[in-house]
């Protein structure tokens, strides 16, 4: 089975651009999770989706959107972006409603660096 | 709120030398406890966790963690590191409430080298 695959691997975007981040979860995963990871620091909550509802969000300025479809892969998006949008952005899947007793499979991740 | 402190942003050993990698955290209700590492350019694995029952956990590549309830502490130990053990490694908890997600520490980076 594929793991939890993310596209694209790379992004550049310019200031005020807007930008979409997409996921596919493991087969049977019907939650995902976005996190961002600045360089030197761990990777932070952005959203997590179960079942296409929004059942957890951190604490990020509303630039930042999320949803999930019917197959349960999921799209960041990110508006009016700002220098410090660039980041590792990670999607995380996993079978239950939230993440906090099972395991969350990660992607590698889509690097997005803003110029 | 839930906080997760990783007490050495580096650690350099050798190769065959013990490592320990300290985590503490701090939480008003009752969490699950994680370890992650990262290799570079890719996404985080899970290495272990502790959800109940044993306190001591361990990982099938030689590493253990314990918690400590008393300590608020979930320290990552192996007796002896691989040069393919030098990482990113990366403390978690998840609060046992709905709708909350993994907190993370800023990590450590394990350095080993022959």
């Amino acid at each position: 089975d594929a793991g939890v695959t993310q596209s694209p691997t790379h992004l550049i975007k310019t200031r005020g651009q807007q930008v979409t981040l997409r996921c596919s979860p493991i087969s049977g995963h019907k939650s995902v999770s976005w996190y961002q990871q600045v360089l030197g620091q761990g990777p932070q909550f952005i959203f997590q989706y179960y079942e296409k509802e929004e059942r957890g969000r951190g604490n990020f300025p509303d630039r930042f959107s999320a949803r999930q479809f019917p197959n349960y892969s999921s799209e960041l998006n990110v508006n009016a972006l700002l220098l410090g949008d660039s980041a590792l952005y990670l999607c995380a899947s996993s079978l239950a409603k939230w993440q906090g007793n099972t395991e969350a499979f990660f992607g590698q991740g889509t690097r997005l660096t803003v110029v | 709120a839930q906080s997760v402190t990783q007490l050495d942003s580096q650690v350099p050993v050798f190769e065959e030398a013990p490592v320990e990698l300290r985590c503490n955290y701090s939480s008003s209700v009752s969490v699950y406890l994680f370890w992650y590492v990262q290799y570079p350019n890719q996404g985080l694995q899970l290495l272990l966790k502790y959800l109940s029952g044993s306190t001591l956990v361990e990982s099938i590549n030689g590493f253990e963690a314990e918690f400590n309830k008393s300590q608020t502490s979930f320290h990552l130990r192996k007796p002896s590191v691989h040069i393919s053990d030098t990482a990113e490694y990366f403390c978690a908890v998840s609060p046992n409430q709905a709708g909350t997600a993994l907190i993370f520490g800023k990590g450590t980076t394990l350095s080993v080298s022959s």
